[in-house]
C-alpha cells in the first residue's frame, strides 16, 4: 500500500460549475477525513466517516458540498455551483485506531476562476 | 473548544544554527493527542510526532527533539543542527474526541521555516 491517493492533483474549475474529488485511503485504515486548507492557513476539518458512516460535518461544510463513502472504501468529495471561495487545497486523511497517526494524501489543489 | 497557537509565522535562521518552534494548546479534555507535521513546498503533509496527553516525557529523533510540558500547555518542537532541506512550513494539531468518535485534528497556522546555507 503507497498511503493516500487523490485525484486529481489539480482541477481549475468556472465559477458555477460542479467539481468532485476523490480519495483512496491505506486500505486498512476505517476511518477517513476531509480538511480543506487555505493559502497562509493550517488545514480545517471538514468531515469525517467511520467505514461508510458519514458520522461528523464541520460547519465549514456548506449545503453546496457533499461527501461520500461507498462501500467504506475510497471516498469522494463534491462541490455544487462552485464560488471563488472554494478555492483552496483539498485534503484526505486517513487512519486506524484512536491516536494514532494521520496519513495525509498529496490534495487536490481546486482553482476558481 | 479547541484551540492551537503557533505565534511565529515566520522564522529563518541560517544552516547549522537550532531553532524551536513554539505550540501552545487549550483543551478542557483530559485525554488528548498532539501532532506535529511538516509541510514541504510540494504541499503533503508529513507526519512528524505524535504524542498522547499521559506522556509527558521528551523525545529526540535524530536532529529533531519535542518538549511536552501540560503545566504551560505547550508542546515545542527543536531542530538541532538546522539544513536547507528543513524549509517548510511546520503544524502543530490537536485531537480530541469531539463527541462523534472522530478525533478530528485541530491545526495552529503554521510556521514557516527558512534555512538559509
Amino acid at each position: 500500500d503507497t498511503g493516500v491517493s487523490q485525484d486529481p492533483r489539480h482541477k481549475i474549475t468556472k465559477r458555477g460549475q460542479n467539481v468532485t474529488f476523490r480519495c483512496d485511503p491505506i486500505s486498512e485504515h476505517n476511518r477517513l477525513y476531509w480538511y480543506r486548507q487555505t493559502l497562509g492557513q493550517g488545514p480545517e476539518f471538514l468531515t469525517y466517516f467511520q467505514n461508510e458512516a458519514q458520522l461528523e460535518k464541520s460547519r465549514l461544510l456548506s449545503d453546496r458540498f457533499s461527501a461520500e463513502r461507498p462501500k467504506g472504501s475510497f471516498s469522494t468529495l463534491e462541490i455544487q455551483r462552485t464560488e471563488q471561495g472554494d478555492s483552496a487545497m483539498y485534503l484526505c486523511a486517513s487512519r486506524g485506531l484512536p491516536g494514532d497517526g494521520y496519513t495525509f494524501g498529496s490534495g487536490t489543489r481546486l482553482t476558481v476562476v | 473548544a479547541q484551540k492551537v497557537t503557533q505565534a511565529q509565522t515566520e522564522i529563518s535562521v541560517v544552516e547549522k544554527e537550532d531553532v524551536t518552534l513554539d505550540c501552545v494548546y487549550e483543551t478542557r479534555d483530559t485525554t488528548y493527542y498532539l501532532f506535529w507535521y511538516k509541510q514541504p513546498p510540494s504541499g503533503e503533509l508529513v507526519f512528524l510526532i505524535r504524542r498522547n496527553s499521559f506522556d509527558e516525557q521528551n523525545e529526540i529523533s535524530g536532529r529533531y527533539s519535542w518538549n511536552f510540558q501540560k503545566s504551560t500547555s505547550s508542546f515545542n518542537f527543536t531542530i538541532t543542527a538546522s539544513q536547507v532541506v528543513d524549509s517548510a512550513v511546520y503544524f502543530c494539531a490537536l485531537s480530541e474526541d469531539s463527541g462523534a468518535g472522530s478525533y478530528q485534528l485541530t491545526f495552529g497556522k503554521g510556521t514557516k521555516l527558512s534555512v538559509i546555507p
